[in-house]
This record gives C-alpha cells, sequence and structure tokens, in this order.
C-alpha cells in the first residue's frame, strides 16, 4: 500500500459525458502527479501540482483539468469524453519536487468510455 | 525529441538473469529511474541512477547507463516468479519545466 488513494477504482460513462477522478496523497506529499496509461500510448504524464499550484505540465488535452485544494486532494476532470480516453489514470505523490523524486503510485481509476 | 524506447516482451526462466534495455533520446536527462508495475497495480520505483554515474548495484538489481548510446539497462539477477511485471524506463527532464517521460514498458514473465 502506497497511501495514495484514489476513487472510483472503476467508471464506465459514455461518449460526451464529464467525470471527475479524485486522488489522496500520501500524508506529508505536498505534489500531485496525474498520468493516464492506455494500450496504444503507454504511460503518459498528465499534469503536476505542488502545494496547490501547476509545476508541471505534459500531454494533458484542453478536455482535461486538474487541480489541488487546501487540503492537497487533488482532482481530475475529463469532459466531452471520447472512446479513446478509455484508459488507466494514475495519481502519484511526493514529498517535494523538482531534483530527486519519489513518486509514490496510487491503484489508479479505470475509465471506459462506451 | 523526447521518446524512451523498450522491447515489449522478455520471458527467462526462474534462476536465470534477466535483462531489460532502454533508449532515450534526450540527452538533457538528470535523472533515469526504473519502476515495476504488478498486475493490477500502480508504479512502484525500483532504482534510479544519477546520469553522471555508469552504474549502480543494488541488490539483485545492477543498473548500467551508457550515455554516449544513451542506452539504459536494468539486469536482474537470480530472477524468481515474483519479478513477473511490467518494467517501465523514465526519464525526468529538468531543463526548464519538468516532463515526466517514461518508455512503452517491457513485460517480464518467469517461466518456473
Amino acid at each position: 500500500d502506497s497511501g495514495v488513494t484514489q476513487t472510483p477504482k472503476h467508471l464506465i460513462t459514455a461518449t460526451g459525458q464529464r467525470v471527475t477522478l479524485r486522488c489522496s496523497p500520501r500524508s506529508g506529499d505536498l505534489s500531485v502527479y496525474w498520468y493516464q496509461q492506455s494500450l496504444d500510448q503507454g504511460l503518459q504524464f498528465l499534469i503536476q501540482y505542488y502545494n496547490g499550484e501547476e509545476r508541471a505540465k505534459g500531454n494533458i488535452l484542453e478536455r482535461f483539468s486538474a487541480q489541488q485544494f487546501p487540503d492537497l486532494h487533488s482532482e481530475l476532470n475529463l469532459s466531452s469524453l471520447e472512446l479513446g480516453d478509455s484508459a488507466l489514470y494514475f495519481c502519484a505523490s511526493s514529498e517535494g519536487t523538482g531534483g530527486l523524486l519519489e513518486q509514490y503510485f496510487g491503484p489508479g481509476t479505470r475509465l471506459t468510455v462506451t | 525529441g523526447e521518446d524512451v524506447e523498450q522491447s515489449l516482451f522478455l520471458s527467462v526462466r526462474e534462476g536465470d538473469s534477466s535483462v531489460i534495455n532502454c533508449t532515450y533520446t534526450d540527452s538533457s536527462s538528470t535523472y533515469l529511474y526504473w519502476y515495476k508495475q504488478e498486475p493490477g497495480a500502480g508504479l512502484q520505483l525500483l532504482t534510479y541512477i544519477f546520469s553522471n554515474m555508469d552504474m549502480k548495484q543494488d541488490q539483485r538489481l545492477t543498473v548500467l547507463l551508457n550515455k554516449k548510446d544513451k542506452h539504459l539497462s536494468l539486469r536482474i539477477a537470480d530472477t524468481q516468479t515474483g519479478d513477473s511485471a511490467i518494467y517501465f524506463c523514465a526519464e525526468i527532464i529538468t531543463s526548464g519545466t519538468y516532463k515526466y517521460i517514461f518508455g512503452t514498458g517491457t513485460r517480464l514473465k518467469v517461466l518456473a
């Protein structure tokens, strides 16, 4: 158990819909990272937040957005969903940011878009 | 460009050594990592190496880095069935904004 929790575990929704994935970091960790893992794209870094501020941005689509709240939990919002958005979405957390990082990964949320 | 490539599959017999290879294209990488993903689980950091090192050994794991060829390898000695998983190499590029680039992953199957 990494100490990172993600809800829900599974999500099935239809194209065009909007969903919110939630992540609670390990106690004391200030950074939260979001990743998308799909069969055709592999593991892609989406975005990082550090203490409430956006810190780094990867291959995140404009239809996707994220935020980190004062209690440090984070939400990833996916809108206008397409079939290709079906994937495993991982959240990771780390104590700091920059330099040598050890990111602790959550168990993931499996999103299926039908 | 920023691409990290790995072979997709590797099959070894229990007790043999496994070598998982990775090539990367961005020479500005400061750190290179190996992660393990077991079925149905998230990624777990296995080991890492600074870009100014050639080799790092950590119990059964040996990481070799050839900066000239931009080649990274992970050797697992005495491979066990519990080592069956997907292994990802990753680089964290720290020039400008941070970017986390993961390889395609190598699925290691250990045969008893």
